[in-house]
């Protein structure tokens, strides 16, 4: 099972800073694709990037994806309110599919 | 407009079984592979299963195998997760979700439901 590990746990930053938020796999495989999505309290979680940096429909382009090995990142160019959310990292080329612990972003 | 609702959750007491359903519209669902990810309250997100687009391919988390089986209904687009001997540990959301791409197991998760309470407990 590829363990999927997000830093920070909380990131707390002002409006219009950029945050890159991280997720490390336990190991690498070119078989891994990776994804993120975002999740605000009591909503469903909503797909923001795929195959590490594709955008899905309708997520903004202030939020874009990459990877390096087994290291994916997340980055939102410029904070607004609404981003306030917990993100949360995905692989699902390798069975069990799993995904990270999530990292909270704060709005200052 | 895709659309993916859940039913079937509850409170169960330790031991017990339910089956969920998930109804799905706005897509061929007979095209795609289906997944359950489940949420325990307040915790992250976790993979429960998969199924391929003919019902005949399943994978499962190891925290669940054995116990939970995954099937579907093409003819009346339902997805089913079974769960048996249900645990404290199985409190959680039950999310159903849909894979961006059509044909192929893997994918990752451009729908998803509006999720389904289970609470175990006695």
């Amino acid at each position: 099972e590829i363990i999927l590990t997000q830093s920070p746990g909380t990131l707390s930053l002002s409006p219009g800073d950029r945050a890159t938020l991280s997720c490390r796999a336990s190991y690498n495989t070119g078989s891994s694709h990776f994804a993120w999505y975002q999740q605000k309290p009591g909503q469903r979680p909503r797909l923001l990037v795929y195959d590490s940096s594709r955008r899905a429909t309708d997520t903004p382009d202030r939020f874009s994806g990459s990877r390096s090995g087994p290291d994916v990142s997340l980055t939102i160019s410029a904070l607004e309110p609404e981003d306030c959310a917990v993100y949360f990292c995905h692989q699902y080329g390798l069975t069990p599919w799993t995904f990270g612990q999530g990292t909270k972003v704060e709005i200052k | 407009e895709v659309t993916l609702l859940e039913s079937g959750g509850g409170l169960v007491q330790p031991g017990g079984s339910l089956r969920l359903s998930c109804a799905v519209s706005g897509f061929t669902f007979s095209e795609y592979a289906m997944n359950w990810v489940r949420q325990p309250p307040g915790k992250g997100l976790e993979w429960v299963s998969v199924i391929d687009k003919s019902g005949g391919r399943t994978y499962y988390a190891d925290s669940v195998k054995g116990r939970l089986t995954v099937s579907r209904d093409n003819s009346r687009n339902l997805l089913f997760l079974q769960i048996d001997s249900l645990r404290a540990e199985d409190t959680a959301v039950y999310y159903c979700a849909k894979p961006t791409e059509a044909d192929y197991l893997l994918g990752a998760l451009d729908s998803w439901g509006q999720g389904t309470l289970v609470t175990v407990s006695s």
